[in-house]
């Protein structure tokens, strides 16, 4: 399997620009999860999903910040207009807990940064 | 508020020199206390999921254990590819979210 596959890798925005990062999780996994890691705050979850309904939501920051998950095999997150304090690594998990396991299986990150 | 500390934040040791890393905890209710290895510029790697007090798991030269309260990631004799940052997480029963500490950054030198 190829893992959680998240794109870009690296994105380097200005401040009001629109960024669009993208996750594709295992394939099977119903369960997917956004998460951001900054030298402050570490590594915090910002919403997930379960077969792709929204569950939790509470970490999204503000309305600048929105995600979807259109199908099992997709995920977006979107941030409009972005901000320089938006500058951090996006990380993107999936589970499959039918399977009987609850080990979060994480992408490589996107690292943005937004000037 | 669930809440995660790990302490030290960064650890240095000589090949060879055992020592553990701790994770005190805070939860409505556990799910499960997770531990995960970072290397830089990549994701975090599963280790372990400790689901009750009393629970040991062991994988190589690490072994996390886990109290009502705290969990220790102890390292034996350690290889400088041990070297990375570790990372524990607790799940509460209320969802599958995962809340991090910031994290132990483990140097082990030749």
């Amino acid at each position: 399997d190829a893992g959680v596959i998240q794109s870009p890798r690296h994105e380097v925005t200005e401040m009001g620009q629109e960024v669009t990062l993208r996750c594709k999780p295992i394939s099977g996994h119903d369960y997917l999860f956004w998460y951001r890691q900054t030298m402050m705050r570490g590594l915090e979850l910002l919403i997930y999903f379960n077969n792709n309904v929204p569950i939790d939501d509470s970490g999204m920051p503000e309305d600048r910040f929105s995600a979807k998950m259109p199908n099992a095999s997709f995920s977006t997150l979107k941030i409009q207009p972005s901000e320089p304090r938006d500058s951090a690594v996006y990380f993107c998990a999936s589970i499959r807990l039918a399977g009987g396991s609850n080990e979060q299986f994480f992408g490589p990150g996107t690292r943005l940064t937004v000037l | 508020e669930d809440q995660v500390t790990q302490s030290p934040e960064a650890l240095r040791l000589q090949e060879g020199e055992s020592s553990s890393l701790n994770c005190s905890y805070t939860v409505s209710g556990l799910r499960g206390l997770f531990w995960y290895r970072q290397d830089p510029g990549k994701g975090p790697e599963f280790l372990f999921t400790l689901y009750s007090a009393g629970e040991e798991k062991e994988k190589e030269r690490l072994k996390a254990t886990l109290t009502k309260k705290e969990s220790f990631l102890h390292i034996t004799a350690p290889k400088p590819e041990d070297s990375a940052t570790y990372l524990c997480a607790v799940q509460a029963l209320s969802g599958y979210a995962l809340n991090f500490g910031k994290g132990t950054s483990l140097l082990v030198t030749p």
